[in-house]
């Protein structure tokens, strides 16, 4: 199973840009077979998927997101990555970076980073 | 498209416990099943509705037939008490879905 990591700044004040990198070892990003998401759990709630994209282009995103989030994919560095426009306290979250089979579920997780929007 | 879980499941040790995930036709999908504690990341407990990745024990299993996907969890143990979550793809608009969350308390 290859290794997943995230980083973040940790703190992000309101209305600003979140930008979140998933370092990928252990196995390449490139791989046909695989999607790379993001997930998030907010604070007392449940998962809450964020978008999936592949490297050969696909990108899918939460409908309730998409109006603010973009994701791309950087093979020459095994990464890929999420940029969250206008974030407010409602963002929140522990954010999670997984390897998706999509026939047989997540099958590789990060450990997750904890991102508070505060002034 | 909404899948629907129950908050709470308590169980004592030794006995069985039955997370139920629910939603329409959910039969026709493939159902997954990830295991989640405090700090850690989510695990992947079942997959493709009732296949068990490596290394997860056989006390796990998983079904699903009609509106309803179960995850069984046999011989209950208290390292099991976790948040269980479903996940399906779904090929509409959002097309990667969690159920609300099961949390299951071993007495």
């Amino acid at each position: 199973q290859p290794h997943l990591q995230e980083s973040g700044p940790g703190l992000v004040e309101p209305s600003e840009t979140l930008s979140l990198t998933c370092s990928v070892s252990g196995g390449s990003i490139s791989v046909s077979r695989y999607y790379w998401a993001w997930i998030r759990q907010p604070p007392g709630k449940g998962l809450e998927w964020i978008g999936t994209t592949h490297s050969g282009g696909s990108i899918y995103y939460n409908p309730s997101l998409r109006s603010r989030i973009s994701m791309s994919v950087d093979s020459s560095n095994n990464q890929f990555s999420l940029q969250m426009n206008f974030v407010t306290a409602a963002d929140t979250a522990v954010y999670y970076c997984a390897r998706d089979t999509v026939s047989e579920g997540m099958d590789s997780w990060g450990q997750g980073t904890l991102i508070t929007v505060s002034s | 498209y909404v899948l629907t879980q129950t908050p709470s499941v308590s169980v004592a040790p030794g006995q069985t416990a039955k997370i139920i995930c629910g939603a329409n036709n959910l039969g026709s999908k493939s159902v997954n099943w990830y295991q989640h504690k405090p700090g850690q990341a989510p695990v992947r407990v079942i997959y493709d509705d009732n296949d068990r990745p490596s290394g997860i024990p056989d006390r796990f299993s998983g079904s699903n037939s009609g509106n309803t996907a179960t995850l069984t969890i046999t011989r209950v143990e208290a390292g099991d008490e976790a948040d269980y979550y479903c996940q399906v793809w779904d090929s509409t608009s959002e097309p990667v879905l969690f159920g609300g969350g099961t949390r299951l308390t071993v007495l």
